[in-house]
């Protein structure tokens, strides 16, 4: 597709459970971001990858959170043992250069119950 | 991080008014961004400002990077029912950055447009 895809779209994870969100960007961007967007707020920065070197995690709330992207392309974010605060729209960015526009995705509404 | 304040959080307007909404930050900003996001879509890029005093205009959005480069304000003329959705500002996450992809947010200006 001509833009950054996100599956699933929708995920209820029962607390406690591990989660993995997936991330298409637009094809040949190098650089890729994931954002948290709590409900009624704007998008937080997790973290951001220039290829598959991933420069800046520093958004990351706890070390349940683990990102990769390690061809360069797709990203995977993963949180382990889910919690409830960890309830969210987690969305991805894309773009060509770091100091260009980046392209979201529709984001994966992630609820934990 | 740098935090930036958005108002009014929320808005109703009759087709055809205008609307302005503006962002404030106790931090300089180089770059300004302002999106739109629509229910269940990622925010969508619809201005950027690059330097202090800059007005600069999409269709019937204007938005101005302040001379003290601390606000920002977006404008929109004779708004019409598509115009409903969140808009956020944005700017790099840290002072003196110039990324556009690693972004501190606003809370949000809600916009809904009755007909």
């Amino acid at each position: 597709g001509a833009g950054v895809s996100q599956s699933p779209r929708y995920k209820v994870a029962k607390r406690g459970q591990d989660v993995a969100l997936r991330c298409d960007p637009i094809s040949g961007h190098v650089s890729l971001f994931w954002y948290q967007q709590a409900l009624g707020q704007g998008p937080e920065f997790l973290t951001y990858f220039q290829n598959e070197a991933q420069l800046d995690k520093s958004g990351l709330p706890s070390d349940r959170f683990f990102a990769e992207r390690p061809e360069g392309s797709v990203s995977t974010l993963k949180i382990q043992r889910t919690q409830q605060e960890d309830s969210a729209v987690y969305l991805c960015a894309s773009s060509g250069q770091l100091n260009t526009e980046a392209f979201f995705g529709q984001g994966t509404r992630l609820t934990v119950v | 991080g740098q935090q930036l304040n958005q108002s009014p959080q929320s808005m109703f307007i009759q087709e055809g008014e205008d609307v302005s909404m503006n962002c404030t930050s106790s931090s300089i900003f180089n770059t300004w961004l302002w999106y739109k996001q629509d229910p269940g879509e990622g925010p969508v890029l619809l201005i950027a400002l690059y330097k202090a005093g800059e007005l600069t205009s999409n269709g019937r959005l204007t938005a101005q990077f302040g001379i003290t480069r601390k606000d920002s304000f977006l404008n929109i003329s004779a708004s019409i029912p598509s115009d409903v959705g969140i808009y956020f500002c944005a700017g790099p996450r840290f002072a003196g950055g110039t990324s556009y992809g690693k972004l501190t947010f606003g809370q949000g200006t809600i916009l809904t447009v009755h007909p």
